[in-house]
């Protein structure tokens, strides 16, 4: 079946440590997105790819960086900069629609 | 600005009808989106409206009216497994973004 995986699911980081959360697809959709959710706000756009090796910062981008080496992979690094880095982060594709992956909850500690 | 405007947290009672409104502030968008996502898990999709009406899913409903800048999403016989929070989302038509709205928690009691 297609679909988008997100990995691992759930994921500690220590202080001025650079983590990197994993998303591959197989819908063999061009473009690709991350988000990030926070209790009571609306999914943030942090970063996007309309095709491979071209990427686009979003609105939260400062503290992130992304590489799309591969139509299927679009991973995302939360660098030591990015301050409050605790949310549920999610990853999407555009076909007709928009597809989410099941997402990462990356907790500081 | 694109402001998109839903109640934080609505109740309803099981094999009850509920609506939810989603309000906006924003011209040039293509379509507006409705995603159920449960505690935890990733947004799936609801419905898609285009066009002004109501569209018609199963026990799901939407409906859109540009000129009032208003949706809602109206579900029929609610069941318990329909607790979740629902977003409403607004594909721009300048670069095929979603702008969301912070959604809205549905609770449902027996």
């Amino acid at each position: 079946d297609g679909g988008i995986t997100q990995s691992p699911k759930y994921l500690f980081r220590k202080e001025g440590q650079n983590v990197t959360l994993s998303c591959e697809q197989n819908l063999n959709h061009d473009a690709m997105y991350w988000y990030r959710q926070d209790p009571g706000q609306g999914l943030r756009l942090i970063y996007y790819s309309q095709i491979v090796n071209d990427f686009q910062k979003g609105d939260i981008a400062e503290g992130y960086s992304v590489s799309r080496e591969k139509k299927e992979s679009f991973p995302l690094t939360v660098t030591s900069a990015q301050k409050n880095p605790t949310a549920f982060y999610l990853c999407a594709t555009r076909g007709y629609g928009y597809t989410f992956g099941s997402g990462t909850r990356l907790t500081v500690v | 600005g694109q402001n998109i405007d839903q109640p934080t947290e609505m109740t309803a009672t099981e094999g009850a009808i509920v609506q939810i409104n989603c309000t906006y502030q924003t011209s040039g968008f293509n379509g507006l989106f409705w995603y159920q996502q449960h505690a935890g898990e990733a947004p799936t999709f609801l419905s898609y409206n285009v066009l002004d009406g109501l569209e018609e899913k199963g026990r799901f409903s939407s409906f859109l009216s540009r000129s009032k800048g208003y949706s809602y999403l109206l579900l029929k016989e609610l069941q318990m497994k329909d607790s979740a929070s629902y977003l409403c989302a607004l594909l721009m038509d300048s670069n095929y973004q979603l702008i969301w709205g912070a959604g809205t928690k549905l609770i449902i009691k027996p």
